[in-house]
């Protein structure tokens, strides 16, 4: 059963510290999303990757927040420094093109970020 | 981008169907329409997409009007573990990513 891992599951930092959350997406999806969730902003894309490839970071903030994809099987994002509105749940997504335009994306368990 | 509209809450009897509507009155003659939910705590679930035809799978149907401008996401014997956000998720000319709205949150009753 093919599943999108995510690591830390929870993390809890202090305001200023570096966070790196880091996604192995399921093997053979060519595509990697990264989106937020907070109760205020709902469901909210950061950035996505085809095949390794940045193809959008338009939501993301990016004077803080990085994204990239050292290899296939691991996605990273990475917030540097952290404050207390980053405090969101991080959910990493993977997928394959199914029929020309759209995907169906795969979701991992997420990570619940807490900045203090 | 094709706009979805969406009731806030619907309860659903324990083993009856659940119909959950979704109203994309301004998508375009090409663009999908796809169902995701999302149980408390866990990730967003895709569940199925449709173009014009009705589908179905182990999950759920997908009734799409002939004019294409609404759709109703049936799970035919809805059980506790059903209770989620359902998403319907208006497709972004030329974004592969997905946008989510607000959802319908379906509450199934014991």
């Amino acid at each position: 059963d093919a599943r999108v891992t995510q690591t830390p599951r929870h993390k809890v930092t202090e305001m200023g510290q570096e966070v790196t959350m880091r996604c192995q997406p399921i093997l053979g999806h060519n595509t990697v999303f990264w989106y937020r969730q907070t109760m205020m902003q709902g469901l909210e894309l950061l950035a996505y990757f085809r095949n390794r490839a940045p193809l959008d970071d338009s939501g993301m903030p990016k004077d803080r927040f990085s994204a990239e994809m050292p290899d296939a099987t691991l996605a990273t994002l990475k917030i540097q420094p952290s404050e207390p509105r980053d405090s969101a749940v991080y959910f990493c997504a993977s997928g394959i093109i199914v029929q020309g335009a759209q995907y169906e994306q795969y979701f991992g368990p997420g990570t619940r970020l807490t900045v203090t | 981008d094709a706009k979805t509209t969406q009731p806030p809450s619907m309860d659903c009897a324990e083993g009856r169907a659940a119909n959950l509507p979704c109203n994309h009155s301004t998508i375009s003659g090409n663009e999908y329409v796809y169902w995701y939910r999302q149980i408390h705590s866990q990730g967003p679930q895709y569940i199925i997409h449709g173009l014009k035809n009705n589908e179905t799978n182990e999950m759920a149907s997908l009734i799409i009007t002939e004019d294409r401008k609404s759709s109703t996401l049936i799970l035919p014997h809805a059980t506790l573990r059903d209770t989620a956000v359902y998403y319907c998720i208006p497709p972004k000319a030329g974004r592969r990513a997905l946008t989510f709205g607000s959802g319908t949150r379906l509450q199934v009753q014991p």
